[in-house]
């Protein structure tokens, strides 16, 4: 199984900052990744696909990037509904995958 | 829209068995795949498997083969999760997912089921 690193475990930031996440492929998955936000007692919410993607209706502020092994989340400008955990997933081989989340707390 | 509308909380005993329900509407049943996706307390997202409700082929995660069934009813548009030989271990929330049209990437997701283990 291909399994997907999540570092940090916790950022902490203030409003206004940018926040950058990092995911990392114990095997290059090519640009089949996929980052999800979750906030307590909700379903996660797609963000990003195929590694840049932004899901329907998800604000410019959040991008993604990388390939093969290294991806990250940027968002850019933290505003208060962004404090959540984000989880990043791999699409390129069975079974699919998730890492362990990163929390944005409020510094 | 699309909704995926799963069933209530269950309270189950070790060894017994659970089956989950998740309900889909606002989308053509048939042409989309459903995945399972379970998430124990204070852990990340696992998945479990993937059904297709037009042919009802399934494809599980090796952990769970032998003790997972996933099914479906299109006459209500409805697919299942069954779970066997229950232990503490299995004590998440079960969520059901359809993925985008263009991958195995989570749009749409179930509200959750907790099913909690406990003797």
């Amino acid at each position: 199984d291909i399994v997907m690193t999540q570092s940090p475990a916790t950022l902490s930031v203030s409003p206004g900052e940018k926040a950058t996440l990092s995911c990392r492929a114990s095997e290059s998955i090519s640009s089949k990744l996929a980052w999800y936000q979750q906030k307590p007692g909700q379903p996660p919410r797609l963000l990003i696909y195929d590694a840049s993607t932004r899901a329907t209706g998800i604000p410019d502020r959040f991008s993604g990037g990388g390939s093969g092994t290294e991806f990250t989340l940027t968002i850019n400008s933290l505003q208060s509904e962004d404090f959540a955990i984000y989880s990043c997933q791999q699409s390129h081989n069975w079974p699919l995958t998730f890492g362990a989340g990163t929390k944005v707390e409020i510094k | 829209q699309v909704q995926l509308e799963q069933s209530g909380a269950e309270v189950m005993k070790p060894g017994a068995s659970v089956k989950v329900s998740c309900k889909a509407s606002g989308y053509t049943f048939t042409r989309y795949y459903i995945h399972w996706v379970r998430q124990a307390p204070g852990q990340g997202l696992e998945w479990m498997g993937i059904i297709n409700p037009n042919g009802g082929t399934t494809t599980y995660a090796q952990k769970f083969q032998g003790r997972v069934t996933m099914t479906r009813d299109k006459s209500t548009t409805t697919v299942y999760l069954e779970l066997n030989s229950l232990r503490s271990e299995d004590t998440a929330i079960y969520y059901c997912a359809k993925t985008i049209n263009t991958g195995y990437y989570f749009e749409h997701w179930g509200q959750g089921t907790l099913v909690a283990v406990s003797s």
